[in-house]
């Protein structure tokens, strides 16, 4: 199966507000409100920020909000800090013969 | 609080099994609704869901690697294993264990999927 596709990169500077996209298509983003999102430092696990496309889990920052329109989901960081740079990865539920798909991943930097 | 933890060798040798271990605690493995899954990373590069189980057995693998992976679970020992056979260099990864939602209790479908508690990952080397 494909994996969704993240632009490379993303910068922006402190307190500036970034948006990461994740793109699919209807038997994935674009069928289901199923993608989650997550946060992984260097050599670090990663950390659930977002799932069924805008709840966020207890103790995560509502600074990190996510949405979609159509086969694109989107993952937006509001009030950006400098704890904020990391790897960001989009996951859907997929009908493609498998239970789901990561996204390639985004590289955040903060500027 | 749930807490995963990776055991198994750091190193393992071309063509031979790869074998892993996830230990739960602070929750039952045992609990309705969870299952628990196995995702990969190689070095500098993104995630790949392997497989996942359910304490009651029932397994979900990833079909480009369903012909070589078996995840296992032991109860007893609030555990759960990944075999991965046949290894070569391209298996070369951060392996973590994760619990994985999948089930919608509003629905009462299965697509749910997001992995909400991670271990902490463990390398695995395939090298001779």
């Amino acid at each position: 199966q494909s994996a969704l596709t993240q632009p490379a990169s993303v910068s922006g500077s402190p307190g500036q507000s970034i948006t990461i996209s994740c793109s699919g298509t209807t038997s994935d983003v674009g069928g289901y409100n199923y993608v989650s999102w997550y946060q992984q430092h260097p050599d670090r696990a990663p950390k659930l920020l977002i799932y069924d496309v805008t709840n966020r889990p207890s103790g995560v920052s509502n600074r990190f909000s996510g949405s979609k329109s159509g086969n694109t989901a989107s993952l937006t960081i509001s009030g950006l800090q400098a704890e904020d740079e990391a790897d960001y990865y989009c996951s859907s539920y997929t009908d493609k013969n498998t239970l789901g798909v990561f996204g390639t991943g985004t590289k955040v930097t903060v500027l | 609080q749930l807490q995963l933890q990776e055991s198994g060798p750091g190193l393992v040798k071309p063509s031979e099994t790869l074998s892993l271990t996830c230990t739960v605690s602070g929750g039952s493995i045992s609990s309705s609704d969870d299952h628990w899954g196995w995702i990969r990373q190689p070095p500098g590069k993104g995630l790949e869901w392997i497989g996942t189980i359910y304490y009651s057995g029932s397994t979900y693998y990833n079909p480009s690697l369903r012909s070589r992976v078996t995840v296992s679970v032991d109860t007893s020992k609030n555990q759960f294993s990944l075999k991965l056979s046949s290894v070569s260099a391209a298996d070369t990864a951060v392996y973590y264990c994760a619990r994985h939602v999948i089930y919608d209790v509003l629905t009462g479908y299965y697509r749910e999927h997001y992995f909400d508690h991670w271990g902490q990952g463990t390398l695995v080397t395939v090298s001779s």
